[in-house]
């Protein structure tokens, strides 16, 4: 596998289902981010993990929980969906370097989430 | 803050026609700027990015971007579409942060080719 990997690719979920999805980075970077693809808007940062730690949260509600056991792999932990919250999530990563130069990000191929 | 306009929502072109893709961007210092494509289910994958030198940015699949400062634009070119160029197209500008790279994207801009 190369590059920035993503299961599922689809998914459907019900209001009280559990699921969740997997990103895998394959380019030894040490940051990582979700973001999600609603419909007619722009791309919106969920979260960042940057050295496995979370830096960022974008005021992103309770019921989405982002998980980084390593600098490879991110998960989002999916509980008691709304019907609004379907959509495409992106998964990327980049190799940050603190303070010298910006390093461009590499996105997955994204998992269509639609809840019912 | 920092902000990237795309203004046109959606464009149509004949196959072979020539291309040009609109962006403009606010941020106060040099900017990062980067074009990238998503074709329908499809993640996004980069054309081209600019960080610095040469302001005529060559890219992927025959693109290319100018960076007009003065402007504060980044418009997008191809001079001969091809059918498989219909896709959701996004300009966005990369900023520093203290803990990560952050990428503003703009609202894209989908294409449409008539064969």
């Amino acid at each position: 596998e190369t590059g920035v990997t993503q299961t599922p690719r689809h998914l459907v979920m019900g209001m009280t289902n559990k699921k969740s999805l997997k990103c895998e980075q394959h380019l030894g970077h040490n940051a990582m981010y979700w973001y999600k693809q609603s419909a007619k808007k722009p791309l919106e940062l969920m979260f960042v993990y940057n050295f496995k730690e979370q830096t960022e949260n974008n005021s992103v509600p309770s019921r989405f929980s982002p998980e980084c056991p390593n600098s490879s792999h991110l998960f989002l932990h999916l509980h008691t969906l709304q019907p609004e919250d379907s959509a495409l999530y992106l998964c990327a990563s980049s190799q940050w370097t603190s303070g010298s130069s910006y390093n461009e990000q590499f996105f997955g191929p994204g998992t269509r989430l639609t809840v019912l | 803050a920092q902000s990237v306009t795309q203004p046109d929502i959606h464009i149509t072109v004949s196959e072979g026609a020539s291309l040009e893709l609109r962006c403009n961007y606010s941020y106060g210092a040099t900017p990062y700027l980067f074009w990238y494509v998503q074709s329908p289910g499809q993640g996004l994958q980069l054309l081209l990015k600019y960080f610095s030198g040469d302001t005529l940015v060559q890219g992927i699949k025959g693109f290319e971007a100018e960076f007009k400062r003065s402007q504060s634009s980044f418009n997008l070119r191809k001079p001969s579409v091809h059918w498989s160029d219909a896709a959701e197209y996004f300009c966005a500008v990369g900023a520093m942060k203290t803990s990560y790279d952050k990428v503003i994207f703009g609202p894209g801009t989908s294409l449409s080719v008539i064969p």
